[in-house]
């Protein structure tokens, strides 16, 4: 399975964007860039999904790189709301679509 | 909107004792999955039901058995419960694919915290 690499922790300021990155050199041409994301304490939760163009939705913004090797997710405006685990997904797994989770990375927001 | 409902929310068990933590889904989603969360790490597939009366394993499958009951419903049993399953218990759902992508979102309870004594 292609495998992705994001940092393990990044801090923000309230109202400021954040620009969480995440490398997928290996990314197969059918791979979709899924982004979830996990509050304390509760279940991962949906954020965004991409093939090859940007794409916008009331939650984030997806960047993708048009060699597909990297990807960024951004939030415009952080909120204390948005700290979170923050997971880049390649795909789901085989024929049984789970997902595959990595570490993500964590983000702090700072008031 | 309920999406997925989890229950018990908590509990402890000493070791060698059984239960079964219970999921529902009110959004007529075929897919169900239950995953394991140890701390500090990702989410782990534990097993995976396609369909109502269909179930399949997934990568840490062993002590546990899952019933999908229904379209709605998809419990997973720890038969003699170890320490080593000391976890967050997620169970999510999916809609059917659409198109040639397996690109649908899943939707995650907020799970159930056990821990066995």
């Amino acid at each position: 399975d292609a495998k992705t690499t994001q940092p393990n922790s990044m801090e923000s300021n309230e109202e400021e964007p954040v620009h969480l990155p995440c490398n997928h050199s290996t990314i197969s041409g059918t791979d979709y860039i899924h982004w979830y994301r996990q509050l304390p304490s509760q279940g991962p939760e949906y954020v965004i999904h991409g093939l090859t163009s940007n794409v916008n939705n009331r939650m984030a913004s997806l960047a993708i790189a048009e060699d597909r090797k990297s990807s960024t997710l951004i939030l415009h405006r952080a909120t204390l709301r948005d700290a979170a685990v923050y997971y880049c997904i390649l795909r789901y797994g085989g024929s049984q679509g789970n997902l595959i989770f990595g570490k993500g990375t964590k983000l702090s927001v700072k008031p | 909107n309920a999406g997925v409902t989890q229950t018990p929310k908590f509990q402890v068990l000493k070791t060698g004792q059984s239960m079964t933590l219970q999921c529902a889904q009110d959004m007529n989603h075929n897919s169900m999955y239950w995953y394991r969360q140890d701390p500090g790490m990702g989410l782990r597939l534990i097993y995976y039901s396609a369909s109502e009366g269909t179930t399949d394993k997934g990568e840490v499958p062993n002590g546990y058995n899952v019933s999908r009951l229904n379209k709605r419903e998809f419990s997973l049993r720890l038969e003699s419960a170890a320490p080593s399953q000391t976890s967050v218990y997620f169970c999510a759902s999916r809609p059917p694919r659409q198109g040639s992508g397996s690109n649908q979102p899943q939707h995650f309870g907020d799970g159930t915290r056990l821990s066995i004594l």
